[in-house]
């Protein structure tokens, strides 16, 4: 089946930290990727997307690449701030059994002033 | 145009007694999912409606729980003889023809 592995958390970074964020999935086929994110108190929002090998999602200054050869799709961001505290989902969605998100089980981040 | 909207925000409600969570999704958006995110087991696709064909019922855990999707729009989750282990925050999503699902708040459950 489907399947979408993320580090645990909580990760926690020092504001202007380098962040990586892994992700590997299991999937038949070429899946769309997605990472979602969760602020403390509001609901999920999708923060990027990637549907094809190679793509490159980025927003807010996160970016995560498409890979299909390692089966990937790694959140980073070059200087992380204190805004950025949340709890990060990756996710699919298979090009071959309905719509349906499948989850990671989520990372928490937390960036100290 | 206003996001998806869910209601009640919070229920609290006693073992055994049924429960109804309701769903506006985005006006247009064909597509509407329920998804359940508890402190065990992550979030979990429910249930998936797209448009008038048939819902895709796979991921609901048991015959307790049921939806609907009235009139193409908003959606009410139905969870009979809750449990304690019904507890967790009911989501809704939904999608344009595009495979971007756009989330409400959730709705906290709490059986006691």
């Amino acid at each position: 089946g489907n399947s979408v592995t993320q580090m645990e958390g909580p990760v926690t970074l020092s504001e202007e930290a380098f962040l990586t964020i892994n992700c590997t999935y299991t999937a038949t086929g070429y899946p769309s990727l997605f990472w979602y994110v969760q602020y403390p108190g509001e609901g999920l929002q999708l923060l990027l997307k990637a549907t094809k090998a190679d793509d490159k999602g980025s927003n807010k200054g996160f970016e995560a690449t498409y890979r299909k050869e390692t089966t990937s799709f790694h959140l980073e961001k070059g200087s992380v701030q204190v805004s950025d505290s949340a709890v990060y989902f990756c996710a699919l969605i298979p090009n071959n059994a309905g719509n349906m998100l499948t989850f990671g089980g989520g990372t928490r981040l937390m960036v100290k002033p | 145009g206003a996001g998806v909207s869910q209601s009640p925000s919070n229920k609290v409600t006693e073992k055994g007694k049924d429960v109804e969570l309701r769903c506006d999704p985005i006006s247009g958006h064909t597509a509407l999912y329920w998804y359940r995110q508890s402190l065990g087991q992550g979030l979990e696709f429910l249930i998936y409606f797209q448009g008038n064909s048939a819902p895709d019922k796979s991921g609901l855990p048991s015959d307790r729980f049921s939806a609907e999707r009235t009139g193409g729009s908003v959606s009410t989750l139905t969870i009979q003889r809750t449990q304690q282990e019904d507890s967790a925050v009911y989501l809704c999503a939904s999608s344009a023809h595009t495979d971007t699902q756009y989330f409400g708040p959730g709705t906290r459950l709490t059986v006691l």
